[in-house]
């Protein structure tokens, strides 16, 4: 199987910051990676596909980078309502699609 | 609007069974492969098991495979998982997924999820 290791595991931010959650695949698998935000009691809802696309609906501050094996989630200015928890998932070796680990995104 | 709605989930004893639904309306469930995704407390998202569209290729994690059956009816919109000799690890939050990728772009659907708790 595929491991996916995020970084940091949580992360503590302010309204306004920048911030990056980063993605590293146990191998290649090209762009096949997508980002989720979840909230508490809450379906994961996709954010990027495909490493870069924007999903439509998502707000623009959100951005996906990285191929091969590591991948970035960048929140360009954090908003109330993006405090949550993040997942990248490969899609590389679907429908066998593992997930990381989550980092949770927490309000300094 | 899309809605997946999961149902069946319940509190059951080690080595019971039980069967989850998913109903699904506003998208063409037909077209779409289908996932059951499940999050124990607390914890990360584990995929447990797919169907393709026409059901004709069906894949299951090591975790389930054996115990868990996964099926769905085109004509009923719904999805499904028999889940038999359930364990304590089995215990988590179900959520069926539908995904679609097209010309149209990537579709990419969660339902709200069911709590299975295994226990004595």
């Amino acid at each position: 199987d595929i491991q996916m290791t995020q970084s940091p595991s949580s992360l503590s931010a302010s309204v306004g910051d920048r911030v990056t959650i980063t993605c590293r695949a146990s191998q290649s698998i090209s762009s096949y990676l997508n980002w989720y935000q979840q909230k508490p009691g809450k379906a994961p809802k996709l954010l990027i596909y495909a490493a870069s696309s924007l999903q439509s609906g998502v707000p623009s501050r959100f951005s996906g980078s990285g191929s091969g094996t590591d991948f970035t989630l960048t929140i360009s200015s954090l908003q109330p309502e993006d405090f949550a928890t993040y997942y990248c998932q490969q899609s590389y070796s679907t429908p066998r699609i593992t997930f990381g680990q989550g980092t949770r995104l927490e309000i300094k | 609007e899309v809605q997946l709605v999961e149902s069946g989930g319940g509190l059951v004893q080690p080595g019971g069974s039980l069967r989850l639904s998913c109903a699904a309306s506003g998208f063409t469930f037909s077209s779409y492969s289908m996932n059951w995704v499940r999050q124990a407390p607390g914890k990360g998202l584990e995929w447990v098991s797919y169907i393709s569209s026409s059901s004709s290729t069906i894949y299951y994690a090591d975790s389930v495979k054996g115990r868990f059956t996964i099926s769905r009816d085109n004509a009923k919109n719904s999805l499904y998982l028999q889940m038999n000799s359930l364990r304590d690890e089995d215990t988590a939050v179900y959520y069926c997924r539908g995904e679609l990728s097209s010309g149209q772009g990537y579709f990419d659907y969660w339902g709200q999820g069911t709590l299975v708790t295994v226990s004595s």
